[in-house]
C-alpha cells in the first residue's frame, strides 16, 4: 500500500460525456502528477500540480484539466470524452518537486469510453 | 517513434532462471528509473540510476546504466513467480525535470 488512493477504480462513460477522477495523496506530499496508460503501453504524462498550481503539462488537449486542493488531493477532469480516452489513469504523489520520479503511485482508475 | 524502447516486449522464463531486460534511449539520458507494475495496477518504484556505469541492486534485481550507449539493463537472478509483472523504464529527457517519459514496458511471466 502506497497511501495514494484513487477513485473510482473502474468507470464506464459514453462518448461526449465528462468525467472526474480523484486522487488522495500520500500524507505530506504536495506534488501530484497524472498519467494516462493505454493498454500495452507505458504511462504518458498528462500534467503535474505543485501546491495547487499546474507545474508542467504533457501533450494533452485542453479538455484534460486538473485541480489540486489545499489538502493536496487532486482531480483530473476530461470533457467531451473520446473512445481513445479509454485507458488506466494513474496519479502519483511526491514530496516536493525534487524527486517526482520516486513518487508513490495509486492503483489507478480504469476508464472505458463506449 | 518512442523515445525509450524496451526489449524484449515480453518474456516467459522458468522459475530459477536469470533474465535481462533492456531499455534504450534515442536521446541523452539525465536519469533512468525502473518500475514494476502488476497488470492494471499502479507502479512501484524499484531504483534510479544517474551516473554512467552506475549499478544498483535490490534483493535479486540489479540495474546498470551505460550512459555512452544510452542504455540500461535490469537483471533478475534466480527468478521467482513473485517477479512476474510489467517492468517499465522511465527517464528524464532533459536536465530540468520537465520531460519525463516511460518505455512501453516488458511483460515478464515466471513459470513455477
Amino acid at each position: 500500500e502506497t497511501g495514494v488512493t484513487q477513485s473510482p477504480t473502474h468507470l464506464i462513460k459514453t462518448r461526449g460525456q465528462q468525467v472526474t477522477l480523484r486522487c488522495s495523496s500520500q500524507s505530506g506530499h504536495n506534488t501530484v502528477s497524472w498519467y494516462q496508460q493505454a493498454l500495452g503501453q507505458g504511462p504518458q504524462f498528462i500534467f503535474q500540480y505543485y501546491r495547487e498550481e499546474e507545474n508542467g503539462r504533457g501533450n494533452f488537449p485542453p479538455r484534460f484539466s486538473g485541480l489540486q486542493f489545499p489538502n493536496y488531493s487532486s482531480e483530473l477532469n476530461v470533457n467531451a470524452l473520446e473512445l481513445d480516452d479509454s485507458a488506466l489513469y494513474l496519479c502519483a504523489s511526491s514530496l516536493d518537486l525534487g524527486r517526482p520520479k520516486e513518487a508513490f503511485f495509486g492503483q489507478g482508475t480504469r476508464l472505458t469510453v463506449v | 517513434s518512442q523515445e525509450l524502447e524496451q526489449s524484449p516486449q515480453s518474456l516467459i522464463v522458468q522459475e530459477g532462471k536469470n533474465l535481462t531486460i533492456n531499455c534504450t534511449s534515442s536521446k541523452t539520458l539525465y536519469g533512468l528509473y525502473w518500475y514494476k507494475q502488476k497488470y492494471g495496477e499502479g507502479l512501484i518504484f524499484l531504483m534510479m540510476l544517474q551516473k554512467g556505469g552506475e549499478e544498483k541492486s535490490h534483493e535479486k534485481i540489479t540495474a546498470k546504466l551505460d550512459e555512452k550507449k544510452q542504455q540500461s539493463s535490469l537483471h533478475i537472478t534466480a527468478s521467482q513467480p513473485s517477479h512476474a509483472g510489467i517492468y517499465l523504464c522511465g527517464a528524464d529527457m532533459d536536465n530540468y525535470g520537465q520531460n519525463f517519459v516511460f518505455g512501453p514496458g516488458t511483460r515478464l511471466s515466471v513459470l513455477p
